[in-house]
């Protein structure tokens, strides 16, 4: 089975701070995607990557950038964090090509005070 | 881009009944067409998902229409349980060419199932 983990499920930082957000996914996927889920606005596509060291700006990619040094690994980061970035973040990974299925972490909540 | 509508938004029915989640698209090149299951504290799962040279895709208590003339599909479950009980989103990817695709999600449907 794919797995993809998030390192942290809860996450409390202060405004202004600048803060990452780890994604790891063991299944030798080529794209990874970090999104951001809010009540009533389903899940919005921040930013993802289709290879090591490529990144491609999803739907709201303000305020934030993304890293991916390797292959299994796809790091969000809030350059300096705002209460409005408070939200549920979700990553995941899919095999290169068309019509690959994506699969999900379980999510990051994070909390900006 | 690609504009996915998601109806209902909360859908409670009684246990054993059957319940229908409808999405619309509008990018007429679409051709992939995913659902996804998300349980509380627990991110989307895959559920099922159709492509588009198929009308209709079965598994077990769960199966997915399309109409592309349209531009809808649907998701049915038949004799729903209480552990149907989740949030359901349905999804369609921009455009049908390129290695690499992103999803537009509908905004979810939230679905009850009472014993």
């Amino acid at each position: 089975d794919v797995k993809v983990t998030q390192s942290s499920r809860y996450l409390v930082k202060r405004t202004g701070e600048k803060v990452f957000l780890e994604c790891v996914q063991d299944m030798d996927h080529e794209n990874m995607f970090w999104y951001r889920q809010d009540p009533g606005l389903g899940l919005r596509l921040i930013y993802f990557s289709y290879d090591v060291k490529m990144k491609e700006k999803g739907d709201i990619p303000e305020g934030y950038s993304v890293s991916r040094e390797k292959k299994e690994r796809f790091s969000l980061i809030l350059e300096s964090a705002s209460t409005n970035q408070t939200s549920m973040y979700l990553c995941a990974s899919s095999l290169a090509g068309w019509v690959q299925p994506q699969h999900f972490g379980d999510g990051t909540r994070l909390s900006i005070l | 881009g690609e504009n996915v509508e998601q109806h209902p938004s909360t859908l409670s029915v009684q246990e054993g009944d059957s319940a229908v989640i409808k999405c619309t698209y509008s990018d007429s090149a679409s051709n992939y067409f995913p659902w996804y299951k998300q349980e509380l504290g627990k991110g989307p799962q895959l559920i099922i998902d159709i492509r588009s040279n198929v009308g209709e895709k079965k598994d077990q208590r769960i199966a997915v229409t399309l109409n592309k003339t349209a531009k809808h599909f649907s998701l049915h479950i038949t004799e729903t349980q209480p552990e149907d009980s989740a949030v359901y989103f349905c999804a369609a990817p921009e455009g049908s060419g390129g290695s690499n695709y992103k999803l537009t999600f509908g905004k979810g449907t939230l679905l009850t199932v009472n014993p």
